[in-house]
C-alpha cells in the first residue's frame, strides 16, 4: 500500500522559498510508471498543477511557474521534493504531492493530505 | 497550454437523482489522457475515472465517463450523500498537466 507524506513549514516569510517533502513509503520512487509530482490548491480555488518529476529526474514544470520551481528527488530516502523560489502571498495554499501513473494514463493515483503553507511576515 | 472548463459551476441535486457534469478542453485531448477527481473539504482528492471512461480501483460502478476530443461527461448515475463533492476534470498532455476549475455537487 503506497503511502504519501508531505513534510514542511506551515508558514513561510514574502521573498523566501518554500522546501517541502513528501515521503513515499509502501513502494519505491525509482519505477518508470511514475511520475512524482506537486499539486496545490489556493483557499477557494481550485487545483494548480506545480511540477513532476520522472524516475531518470526529468523534470516537467508549469509554465506560470517554471522560474520559480525546482523538483528534485533522493531515491534513497523515497523522497521528492519541492523549491518555490521568491514568494508572495499569493502562494499561500494548501500543497499536495500525488503519484502520476502511466498506468491510469498520467491521473494522479495516490495523492498525501497535504499540508497548509501561509505565506506571511 | 490545454484550457479545461467545466459546467455546471454548481449542481444542486437530491440524493438519488442523476448527476451530469461536463467538462469541454481547448484543443483536442491526447489519447483520451482525460481523468475526474472528487475532493472533499480536509481530504486528499480521489480518482475516480482515468482515461475517460475507466474507473479507477474501488471506485463504485454509479460513476462513469465518457467523451473524447475536446468534450468528456461524468455522470453519477443516483447519487448517494457520500457524493456531494467538487468534482474537477484533469487532462495530460506535452509533458504538462492542467486541471478544470471544478464543479461543485450540493445538497438540494
Amino acid at each position: 500500500q503506497v503511502q504519501l507524506q508531505e513534510s514542511g513549514p506551515g508558514l513561510v516569510q514574502p521573498s523566501q522559498t518554500l522546501s517541502l517533502t513528501c515521503t513515499v513509503s509502501g513502494g519505491s520512487i525509482s519505477s518508470r510508471n511514475y511520475y512524482w509530482s506537486w499539486i496545490r490548491q489556493h483557499p477557494g480555488k481550485g487545483l494548480g498543477w506545480i511540477g513532476s518529476i520522472y524516475y531518470s529526474g526529468s523534470t516537467y514544470y508549469n509554465p506560470s511557474l517554471k522560474s520559480r520551481v525546482n523538483i528534485s528527488q533522493d531515491t534513497s530516502k523515497s523522497q521528492f521534493s519541492l523549491k518555490l523560489s521568491s514568494v508572495t502571498a499569493a502562494d499561500t495554499a494548501v500543497y499536495y504531492c500525488a503519484r502520476g501513473s502511466l498506468l491510469e494514463d498520467y491521473a494522479f493515483d495516490i495523492w498525501g493530505q497535504g499540508t497548509k503553507v501561509t505565506v506571511s511576515s | 497550454e490545454i484550457v479545461l472548463t467545466q459546467s455546471p459551476g454548481t449542481l444542486s441535486l437530491s440524493p438519488g437523482e442523476r448527476a451530469t457534469l461536463s467538462c469541454r478542453a481547448s484543443q483536442s485531448v491526447s489519447s483520451s489522457y482525460l481523468a475526474w477527481y472528487q475532493h472533499k473539504p480536509g481530504q486528499a482528492p480521489r480518482l475516480l475515472i482515468y482515461g475517460a471512461s475507466s474507473r479507477a480501483t474501488g471506485i463504485p460502478d454509479r460513476f462513469s465517463g465518457s467523451g473524447s476530443g475536446t468534450d468528456f461527461t461524468l455522470i453519477i448515475s443516483r447519487l448517494e450523500p457520500e457524493d456531494f463533492a467538487v468534482y474537477y476534470c484533469q487532462q495530460y498532455g506535452s509533458s504538462l498537466w492542467t486541471f478544470g476549475q471544478g464543479t461543485k455537487v450540493e445538497i438540494k
